[in-house]
C-alpha cells in the first residue's frame, strides 16, 4: 500500500508563474489536507478537502491559491502569479475520515520562487 | 478554537540521556491528540496518538506520552535517547469531533554524542 505521494519534490518557478502541487491519498482514503511550512513556524493548515468537495479552506489565502480533489486524479494546489513570499515547503496528507483518525502525510513539495 | 503549544523551541541533550519535549493544548471540549516526528527534507510520521482510555500512551521508537486532562498537557517522552532520535517533533490535536488536526510550532531535538 503506497503512502501518500506528492510531486513534484522540488519546484521552482520565476515571480508571476504558475505552481501546481499534486498529491495522490493513500488507497481508500478519501479526506486530504494541505498545509505549509516555513523554518520556525511549524505546520499551517490551508484546506481540506473531501472527493469533489472543499470542507474547509479558512487557511487559504483568498486570491492566488485554490486548490480540488477531483473524482479521479489527484489533489492539486495551485498557486497564480507566485511571489517570493511564497516560498516553503507544502505538506499533503490524507485520512480515512473520522476525528479519531491520524493524517498520513507525503514527502513535501518545497516550492522555491526566484 | 483549538490550539496547540510546544513551548520549547530546542531541546539538546546527550546520547543516552532521558528527554522530555513539552505539549499543551487549549480546549475546552473532548480531544484527540497526536506526535509526530520530521527528519530533515522528509514528510511527518506518526510517532503516537491518544484517542481515550489510558492516559500513558506508547509509540514507536521507544517514545511514550501521557494525557493530562487537569493540566491540558500531553508531553513526549523517552527515557534514553540516541543519535537518531535527533528530528523535529510535533504535537497536535482535534478537538471537539473536528477533522482537521491543529499542530504546534515544533520543537527540534538536537541529540549530542
Amino acid at each position: 500500500n503506497a503512502g501518500v505521494m506528492q510531486n513534484p519534490r522540488h519546484l521552482v518557478r520565476r515571480r508571476g508563474q504558475e505552481a501546481r502541487l499534486r498529491c495522490s491519498p493513500m488507497k481508500g482514503h478519501s479526506h486530504v489536507y494541505w498545509y505549509r511550512q516555513l523554518p520556525e513556524e511549524g505546520l499551517k493548515f490551508m484546506v481540506y478537502l473531501q472527493k469533489e468537495n472543499i470542507i474547509d479552506e479558512s487557511g487559504m489565502p483568498k486570491e492566488r491559491f485554490s486548490a480540488e480533489f477531483p473524482k479521479e486524479g489527484p489533489s492539486i494546489l495551485r498557486i497564480q502569479q507566485v511571489v517570493r513570499g511564497d516560498s516553503a515547503a507544502y505538506f499533503c496528507a490524507s485520512s480515512p475520515g473520522g476525528a479519531d483518525t491520524e493524517a498520513f502525510f507525503g514527502q513535501g513539495t518545497r516550492l522555491t520562487v526566484v | 478554537a483549538q490550539s496547540v503549544t510546544q513551548l520549547d523551541s530546542q531541546v539538546p541533550v546527550f546520547e543516552e540521556a532521558p528527554v522530555e519535549l513539552r505539549c499543551n493544548y487549549s480546549s475546552s471540549v473532548s480531544v484527540y491528540l497526536f506526535w509526530y516526528v520530521q527528519y530533515p527534507n522528509q514528510g511527518l510520521q506518526l510517532l503516537l496518538k491518544y484517542l481515550s482510555g489510558s492516559t500513558l500512551v506508547k509509540g514507536i521508537n521507544g517514545f511514550e506520552a501521557e494525557f493530562n486532562k487537569s493540566q491540558t498537557s500531553f508531553h513526549l517522552r523517552k527515557p534514553s535517547v540516541h543519535i537518531s532520535d535527533t528530528a523535529e517533533y510535533f504535537c497536535a490535536v482535534k478537538a471537539g469531533g473536528s477533522y482537521i488536526p491543529t499542530f504546534g510550532r515544533g520543537t527540534s531535538l538536537i541529540v549530542h554524542p
